[in-house]
């Protein structure tokens, strides 16, 4: 069954800590990863995404992402959290099959305290 | 951001009433989304389209209908609201260019029937 975990609900950092979202994944094939943010009342922005090439991806806001095919990872860092990444988070995968479907994780709220 | 527009982005509409919920997109895309999303929440995919005149259902069973009668609009009806419409909907599109299996979202559009 293709599926995306995010086994946090929750992350809390201090401002200026580094900070790391979850995400596993389960797909047939090769995995097209995806990492969106949330604000309140607005729709999905997205920061990154990793298709083929290097384990790492850079995006937009400072985030990158580590792939890890071994344990089936795309975990969302970032080096220096800001008050203003706090927001909620969704890793993604595209579903095989086509038409570019995704599934989604049920998301992780981000907090950074000042 | 993406060129993708939600009109409009909030609206409170009593039990039984017609509505459509409208989304366009001016990037070319032959893709397009509809999601459910209750607050903070998971997505729910609901309807999703590879072009004009095609339309399919998606995983999460709706009341809403879908029409793609030209690439850049993507419309979703509910022929009678009920309070269990109540949520967030997201339009989304991909296709083209150097970020085919990108989704890009609009701002949504938060629903609450009384």
């Amino acid at each position: 069954a293709q599926s995306v975990a995010q086994p946090e609900d929750q992350v809390n950092v201090a401002e200026g800590n580094p900070l790391t979202v979850k995400c596993t994944y389960s797909v047939s094939g090769n995995p097209y990863l995806f990492w969106y943010v949330q604000y309140p009342n607005r729709g999905l922005q997205f920061l990154l995404k990793y298709i083929t090439g290097d384990n790492l991806v850079k995006g937009s806001y400072g985030f990158e992402a580590e792939f890890n095919k071994s344990q089936t990872s795309f975990h969302l860092k970032k080096p220096s959290a800001l008050v203003s990444d706090s927001a909620l988070y969704f890793c993604a995968v595209r579903r095989s099959g086509g038409y570019n479907k995704l599934i989604f994780g049920a998301g992780t709220r981000l907090a950074v305290h000042p | 951001e993406a060129d993708i527009y939600q009109t409009p982005r909030y609206l409170v509409i009593g039990t039984g009433k017609k509505i459509t919920l409208e989304c366009s997109q001016t990037m070319g895309h032959d893709k397009m989304y509809w999601y459910q999303q209750d607050p903070g929440m998971e997505l729910h995919l609901i309807h999703y389209s590879y072009g004009v005149n095609s339309t399919e259902k998606g995983d999460l069973s709706s009341e809403s209908t879908v029409s793609r009668i030209r690439t850049e609009h993507f419309p979703l009806t509910l022929e009678s609201a009920r309070p269990s419409h109540t949520s967030q909907y997201l339009c989304a599109s991909s296709g083209r260019g150097a970020h085919t299996d990108t989704q890009y979202f609009g701002p949504g559009t938060r629903l609450t029937v009384l």
